[in-house]
């Protein structure tokens, strides 16, 4: 998985609780993607960021905030977290100039 | 909003036979075409990608076929196998300093021994 790793893979927790999804790299890319995959819609943007201390948000970025103090991670946070947040998420990661998008191995995520 | 379309849903082949994947787009910025593949329990993974100055790419037994005019593109899987059982995604992005990525919603991909 190109050097990404995500934690935990998997968690459990109760409606109206904050977690913390990590995505760590160790290819030096400039580029990093939280994404969200859900049956019937494929796999959607949450937030990226661009560099140290830049992000921005993508198409579902309600409910969710990121933050990236080191080139090597990237933060998710469902500051109280809903069920209708159970989901796959993915990282990725990317140089920017080869377009291509490398994935981890995902975290699957449960809220009761 | 749907960006990429993409079809069937689901597809099931025999071995041997040839698997045909369609994606439609809207944003005519676009510029860039993916196709992931991904198994279970794992992430996706870039198979092939096509830019929009060529009609055709091939890699092995995987063919992009892209039209531009019709805003269309084409995943095919010659001589297929059952070890190609997967879902398939296709991707779009555009111009932008983050090269985000639009995803097809999937095909679920079973091919037959």
């Amino acid at each position: 998985d190109a050097g990404i790793t995500q934690s935990p893979r998997h968690k459990v927790t109760e409606t109206g609780t904050p977690v913390t999804l990590r995505c760590h790299q160790t290819e030096n890319h400039r580029y990093m993607y939280w994404y969200r995959q859900d049956p019937g819609h494929g796999l959607r943007l949450i937030h990226y960021s661009y560099g140290v201390k830049d992000t921005d948000k993508g198409e579902v970025s309600d409910g969710y905030s990121v933050s990236r103090s080191k080139t090597e991670d990237f933060l998710l946070t469902l500051e109280s977290a809903t069920s209708s947040q159970t989901s796959v998420y993915f990282c990725a990661i990317s140089d920017g100039a080869a377009e291509t998008q490398y994935f981890g191995p995902g975290t699957r995520l449960l809220v009761l | 909003q749907q960006q990429v379309k993409q079809s069937p849903q689901s597809l099931i082949v025999q071995k041997g036979g040839i698997s045909i994947i369609n994606c439609a787009y809207e944003n005519t910025a676009f510029d860039y075409f993916p196709w992931y593949q991904q198994f279970p329990g794992k992430g996706p993974a870039l198979l092939i990608a096509i830019r929009p100055d060529v009609s055709e790419k091939k890699e092995g037994r995987f063919t992009i076929s892209f039209n531009k005019s019709a805003k269309q593109f084409s995943l095919h899987i010659m001589d297929s196998q059952p070890g190609d059982s997967a879902t398939y995604f296709c991707a779009a992005s555009g111009t932008g300093s983050a090269r985000q990525l639009t995803f097809g919603s999937g095909t679920q991909l079973t091919v037959l021994p």
